[in-house]
């Protein structure tokens, strides 16, 4: 697509139940990475993906948050066991390596998780 | 990557100038000064990015000074949609697809 699209735009689940989210990056791009952003604060970093590597999950900040990337296009972030801390714009972004210093990253605009 | 000071907020008038300073003074000669922005309830946005000459683009031009410490940002026209909170990164030239660490940023708000 032209851009990167991330599903769904806004979320609301209960407590203690599981989320996925899912971003659609920009096709041919082999890097994705996942944001977090919380109200009135900055953008922390969570997980990247470069092609075939080891994604990089040093951001992820505890052990009921994974991200998967299949066939090197779509990832899901999954939140086991939500909790109202969890709640958040979570940003996913793209780009091509051999691109990254004319175009930078492209991010998506977000899904909104609340979780209540 | 080396650590960015940014002002918290700055205010620019419509139609004006905006200068947005960022402080890099630990930069080493293989980092690049990047810079994005986000508008409220969207994703952060490339603006542009540079290594030690000036640079410019559609959107803004940067100013890097001669000893790479410091660096700005210069929208040259503010419009009302310009108001964003911008983002002074510093990136090691050959990380081309590592994390981009944001910081706070700048609050730029232009008012009529």
């Amino acid at each position: 697509g032209a851009g990167v699209s991330q599903s769904p735009s806004n979320k609301v689940t209960e407590k203690g139940k599981d989320v996925e989210l899912r971003c659609d990056p920009i096709s041919g791009h082999t890097a994705l990475y996942w944001y977090r952003q919380s109200l009135g604060q900055g953008l922390e970093f969570l997980i990247y993906f470069q092609g075939n590597s080891a994604p990089d999950k040093s951001g992820l900040p505890s052990d009921r948050f994974s991200a998967e990337r299949t066939g090197g296009s779509v990832s899901t972030l999954t939140i086991q066991r939500t909790q109202q801390e969890d709640s958040a714009v979570y940003l996913c972004a793209s780009s091509s390596l051999t691109n990254t210093h004319i175009y930078g990253y492209t991010f998506g605009s977000g899904t909104r998780l609340t979780v209540v | 990557d080396a650590k960015t000071t940014q002002p918290p907020s700055m205010d620019c008038a419509e139609g004006r100038a905006a200068n947005l300073p960022c402080n890099h003074s630990t930069i080493s000669g293989n980092e690049y000064v990047y810079w994005y922005r986000q508008i409220h309830s969207q994703g952060p946005q490339y603006i542009i990015h540079g290594l030690k000459n000036n640079e410019t683009n559609e959107m803004a031009s940067l100013i890097i000074t001669e000893d790479r410490k410091s660096s700005t940002l210069i929208l040259p026209h503010a419009t009302l949609r310009d108001t964003a909170v911008y983002y002074c990164i510093v990136r090691f030239i050959y990380n081309q697809g590592g994390k981009l660490i944001f910081g706070q940023g700048t609050e730029l708000s232009v008012k009529p």
